[in-house]
């Protein structure tokens, strides 16, 4: 398989801390991206950043990306309740550019 | 926009039974795909299509059929449905066909085969 792998699969943090999250995939890419699930919904697109890139910041998600270590973090800062839910990452690859692979998520839980 | 729209929300069908589920997007994106989503797996996908009359297997396709006869919709067919199929299946799509855009997913549609 040449999905990515996040890390740890359950996060369980209170409110007002920092939530880090890893992702770790098998092949060169030329994107990786980041969505999040609340519980029985679809998929929702939280950032985006390209192989040249090795950081990028949306309010208050910051994504980090080395691909010598093939691998991603996504932290957010300062969570709140509105927060918990299942968050992957996933990988267009190189030699497969029509593909986006998902890994198996991290499911975040913010405690109020 | 309504976005991406799949239906039905959910369905119980018997082994054996043929279905299609629906997935229609208003944003005129080229690339349309389905994914499946199973307890500790995650997203795996099964076809994908990068444009009216062009699809292409995905990771896991076999026990379904797809068709892109418009840009608008991109329907999954169960020929014979099986229990392994039981299943959360998702419809995403996105502007570009080469993958620098992010995907937009329908809510989902929860199939139980008994």
């Amino acid at each position: 398989s040449q999905q990515g792998e996040e890390d740890p699969q359950a996060l369980s943090i209170q409110e007002g801390e920092n939530a880090t999250m890893n992702c770790s995939y098998k092949t060169s890419i030329n994107n990786l991206q980041w969505y999040r699930q609340n519980s029985g919904r679809g998929l929702v697109h939280l950032i985006l950043i390209r192989s040249n890139e090795r950081e990028k910041h949306s309010g208050r998600l910051r994504v980090t990306l080395d691909t010598s270590k093939k691998s991603s973090s996504l932290l957010i800062t300062a969570s709140r309740a509105a927060d918990t839910a299942s968050y992957f990452c996933a990988t267009v690859f190189g030699g497969a550019t029509n593909k986006l692979i998902f890994g198996t998520g991290t499911l975040l839980a913010v405690q109020p | 926009n309504a976005g991406v729209t799949q239906t039905p929300k959910f369905q119980v069908l018997k082994t054996g039974q043929s279905m299609t589920l629906q997935c229609a997007q208003d944003m005129n994106h080229e690339y349309m795909s389905w994914y499946r989503q199973d307890p500790g797996m995650g997203l795996r996908l099964i076809h994908y299509s990068v444009g009216a009359g062009i699809t292409d297997q995905g990771e896991v396709p076999n026990g379904y059929n797809v068709s892109r006869s418009t840009t608008e919709d991109f329907p999954l067919r169960l020929l014979s449905a099986a229990p392994s199929q039981t299943s959360v299946y998702f419809c995403a799509s996105r502007e570009d066909r080469v993958g620098g855009q992010p995907q937009h997913f329908g809510d989902g549609t929860r199939l139980s085969i008994l």
